[in-house]
């Protein structure tokens, strides 16, 4: 699968648009982008996940560029509660065994809203 | 998605022993994965419970440190065997649930357990 890049942390004023990047320069066609998020050791919690097209769904949105080197998670308006690890991960969609389903977990991009 | 749930939701153990922690979800599922997070870290995938056939482990986990069970589709065990203070971690279900009959491809995952080992 291939490797994403995000930042470290990023800080959100509360209400306003949160917008995290993620860089997948070595996708491939058959792989997916996939956003998770992790709030304090909980377990982690699916966003939403795209092939190709952008994806909208109650949670976020998922911005995926032409060349799908790169993608964007929009919180459209961040809460408190929107504080959390935000992991992008990469994964190959066509089914050969198991393996093809292991979720390969980066470091993620810590966000904080702040009031 | 899926309701799963896990037990214990905490332990905190003696070096040397074992713990049993139990993944139970409310829907048949075609896969179900253990993960570990130890303190400050990512997941990493231990292995792939398979029903009716043994777990398939990833590198650097073996069947006798970490025994998995899965006797149904709603169902698995992981044991942490012989437990070290290295093994103090969260560790964490999840699932590929099935759609009506078709198998989806997005994983849910459970609350967690959290292990220190003393």
């Amino acid at each position: 699968d291939a490797k994403t890049t995000q930042p470290p942390s990023m800080d959100c004023a509360e209400g306003r648009a949160a917008n995290l990047p993620c860089n997948h320069s070595t996708i491939s066609g058959n792989e997916y982008v996939y956003w998770y998020r992790q709030i304090h050791s909980q377990g982690p919690q699916y966003i939403i996940h795209g092939l190709k097209n952008n994806e909208t769904n109650e949670m976020a949105s998922l911005i995926i560029t032409e060349d799908r080197k790169s993608s964007t998670l929009i919180l459209p308006h961040a809460t408190l509660r929107d504080t959390a690890v935000y992991y992008c991960i990469v994964r190959d969609g066509s089914y050969s065994g198991a393996g093809s389903y292991q979720l390969t977990f980066g470091k993620g991009t810590k966000l904080s809203v702040i009031p | 998605s899926a309701v799963i749930s896990q037990k214990p939701s905490r332990d905190i153990c003696q070096r040397g022993t074992s713990l049993t922690i139990q993944c139970q979800v409310d829907s048949q599922v075609t896969m179900m994965f253990w993960y570990r997070q130890q303190p400050g870290q990512s997941l990493t995938l231990i292995a792939t419970a398979n029903q009716g056939s043994e777990a398939t482990y990833e590198s650097g986990f073996v069947i006798d440190k970490f025994p998995i069970s899965r006797p149904n589709l709603t169902f698995s065990t992981l044991t942490v065997s012989n437990m070290s203070p290295e093994d103090s971690s969260i560790y964490l279900c999840s699932v590929l649930p099935y759609s009506g009959e078709f198998r989806t491809d997005t994983q849910y995952f459970g609350p967690g357990t959290r292990l220190t080992v003393l």
